[in-house]
């Protein structure tokens, strides 16, 4: 069984540059979550991403936009970076349906420098 | 608005002393709550969901309605206890996660 793996692992970025981050999601999970987590802070919620389609989003502008693929996994696309975006990127995958809600499986993260 | 506060951000306890954490959450409905833990150099993991009443590595957690509380124990902590502790209520439209800002958690020898 594969687990969750993300991609690049770090990188660096100056203000107002595009970035992308991806994820591979466990073996035989359908749904791939994205969060947010800055130095201090608890993962914040970006989006979720069930058959391709977004079904659901946190507090974040519209410059943060995401993909999911056919085989599951996902992309997520940060425009117009802000020195603010600067965190840890997390991706995390799961099953749909009542007893795969809330258990999520992490990646380790993809780490965001905005200079 | 929905949210879930975790007082401590530090908490250090000597091993084999008694351990809690405190999660207090104010949502609609009522949620399904989950811990999430992550150990040094680890990803972050499940520990527990409440509904499953299930005991992990010695670390139980209540629900009380009353108080809004989901507070995470275990009555005799160890050195491997030692990690980030986050509380997470289960809602919204997505019936995602929201997670706490945690308590690191670090058990003395």
């Amino acid at each position: 069984e594969t687990g969750v793996t993300q991609s690049p692992t770090h990188l660096i970025k100056t203000r107002g540059q595009q970035v992308t981050l991806r994820c591979s999601s466990q073996s035989g999970h359908n749904t791939v979550s994205w969060y947010q987590q800055a130095l201090g802070q608890g993962p914040q919620f970006i989006f979720q991403y069930y058959r391709e389609e977004e079904n659901g989003r946190g507090n974040f502008p519209p410059r943060f936009s995401g993909l999911q693929f056919p085989n599951y996994s996902s992309e997520l696309n940060v425009n117009a970076l802000e020195l603010d975006d600067s965190a840890l990127y997390l991706c995390a995958s799961s099953l749909a349906g009542r007893e795969g809600a809330g258990e999520l499986f992490f990646g380790e993260g993809s780490r965001l420098t905005v200079l | 608005a929905q949210r879930v506060t975790q007082p401590e951000k530090l908490l250090s306890v000597f091993k084999g002393a008694p351990v809690e954490l405190k999660c207090n959450y104010s949502y609609s409905g009522s949620p399904e709550l989950f811990w999430y833990v992550q150990y040094s150099r680890q990803r972050l993991q499940l520990l527990l969901r409440h509904i499953s009443r299930e005991s992990i590595k010695g670390f139980t957690a209540d629900l009380n309605k009353g108080e809004t509380s989901f507070h995470l124990k275990k009555p005799f902590a160890q050195e491997e206890d030692s990690a980030m502790y986050y509380c997470a209520p289960l809602g919204g439209s997505a019936r995602q996660l929201t997670f706490g800002s945690g308590t690191q958690l670090t058990v003395l020898p």
